[in-house]
């Protein structure tokens, strides 16, 4: 199946300071790439939809000047949490569709623990 | 209203029973369904994709019931290793939106 990898895993770091987030497609095209947060024993949060070469759309209640996203090719997206603080801590997963309608084929995810 | 609905569960069966589980959309004119995995702590994995007539894989077997919006999930002979959580996943008719439902929690008990 499709491979979608995520880096880094695992990260933690001070208040204030910003973290980017990289999901890339290994094997595929992905036009859209997706981006969720998960508090523990939630489900997933789709935060915002990313388009090669287009700004991303962020869904209601989703800052898009705090949670910065790049989708500069077909293959990579970052997402930057900026200036992150403490209620920022989650598990930021991303993910890809080869087309409209397909399946999503998800990262591995970051875990993010802000101090 | 919720696009997708789901029992969020939790389901708990003894090994070698069969559980199913539905999920609800609102959306009638919605176009594929889906149903993942995720292990805890780990992200979701596709386990099947609906389709109109029912499928199966091995244990599981999967329907859409588009009169009624839902689609379900059954899973035969359960084993330790089916615990997890279940996500319905519903998409509409244009567009890459995904519709995640809150997923079903399912442990297999020896």
């Amino acid at each position: 199946g499709a491979v979608v990898s995520q880096h880094p895993s695992w990260v933690i770091c001070k208040s204030g300071t910003s973290v980017k987030i990289e999901c890339r497609s290994l094997d595929f095209q992905a036009t859209t790439m997706f981006w969720y947060r998960q508090f523990p024993k939630q489900s997933l949060m789709l935060m915002a939809t990313s388009n090669e070469g287009s700004k991303a759309t962020y869904e209601q209640g989703v800052e898009k000047d705090k949670f910065l996203i790049n989708h500069a090719s077909l293959t990579l997206s970052t997402l930057t949490v900026t200036s992150a603080h403490p209620e920022d801590s989650s598990f930021y997963i991303c993910s890809a569709s080869p087309g409209a309608g397909d399946e999503q084929f998800f990262g591995p995810g970051t875990r993010l623990t802000v101090l | 209203r919720k696009e997708v609905e789901q029992d969020p569960g939790p389901f708990n069966v003894p090994e070698g029973a069969t559980v199913a589980f539905n999920c609800t959309y609102s959306n009638s004119a919605s176009q594929s369904f889906f149903w993942y995995r995720q292990d805890c702590r780990k992200e979701p994995k596709l386990l099947m994709s609906v389709y109109s007539s029912g499928n199966e894989d091995g244990r599981f077997t999967a329907q859409l019931n588009r009169a009624s919006q839902y689609i379900s999930l059954l899973i035969r002979d359960s084993k330790l290793s089916d615990s997890a959580t279940y996500l319905c996943v519903v998409t509409p008719n244009t567009g890459n939106q995904f519709y995640f439902g809150t997923g079903t929690s399912l442990t297999v008990i020896p």
